[in-house]
């Protein structure tokens, strides 16, 4: 079966230091990966995403993300965070025919 | 390109009663898909359709139906309503069944008192 896990329900980091936010994921084919971010109210904005090709993959508002198979990883990272990037940011896996397979998410808060 | 749209943006619903969410997707797009985001949670699959047949299903119940319309705008039922049921629906869109790109509109939240 298909599993994403987010480790962490909350990430504090302070404005301008780094954002590593993880993800592992279980499959039993090569995966799609995906990052969305959900802002309060609002619906899902793909930020990054892996099909296949370079490992290393650059979204939007400065983010990246690494695919590591041995790892079953798949985490995201920000050089310098901003306030603008406080959120709830979910993990998820391609899962066929068009759908995805989410972790829990992890909130992102930013202090100044 | 008005993306995906959704219909009310907040309901506020009596245990017992039913209830009907709507879904515009992306100009184009053939393929709806629903899901469920309990508070704290991420999203789960309802279900998909695709040419107005229910094409794939998650692990819910029978009291959560669907109907997808020639316009490929689609609708979401929910009978006989749990307050479990309280949640954000968020619909998705694409373009044909197999496709890794999927636009989620800004959701319907659901509030069964």
């Amino acid at each position: 079966a298909q599993s994403v896990t987010q480790l962490g329900s909350h990430v504090s980091v302070s404005e301008g230091a780094l954002v590593l936010l993880r993800c592992n994921y279980s499959s039993s084919v090569p995966p799609y990966l995906f990052w969305y971010v959900q802002y309060p109210n609002q619906g899902l904005q793909l930020l990054l995403k892996y099909t296949t090709g370079a490992t290393l993959v650059k979204g939007i508002n400065g983010f990246e993300a690494e695919f590591k198979k041995s790892e079953t990883s798949f985490h995201l990272t920000k050089p310098s965070a901003h306030m603008s990037d406080a959120a709830e940011y979910f993990c998820a896996l391609y899962s066929g025919y068009s759908t995805l397979t989410f972790g829990k998410g992890t909130m992102l808060l930013v202090s100044p | 390109d008005a993306g995906v749209t959704q219909s009310p943006t907040h309901l506020i619903k009596t245990r017992g009663q039913q209830v009907t969410l709507r879904c515009s997707p992306k100009s184009g797009h053939d393929t709806v898909s629903w899901y469920q985001q309990a508070l704290g949670q991420g999203p789960q699959f309802i279900f998909q359709y695709y040419e107005e047949e229910e094409r794939q299903r998650g692990n819910f119940p029978d009291r959560f139906s669907g109907h997808q319309f020639p316009n490929y705008s689609s609708e979401l039922n929910v009978n006989a309503l749990l307050l479990g049921d309280s949640a954000l629906y968020l619909c998705a869109s694409s373009l044909g069944r197999v496709n890794t790109e999927a636009f989620f509109g800004q959701g319907t939240r659901l509030t069964v008192v």
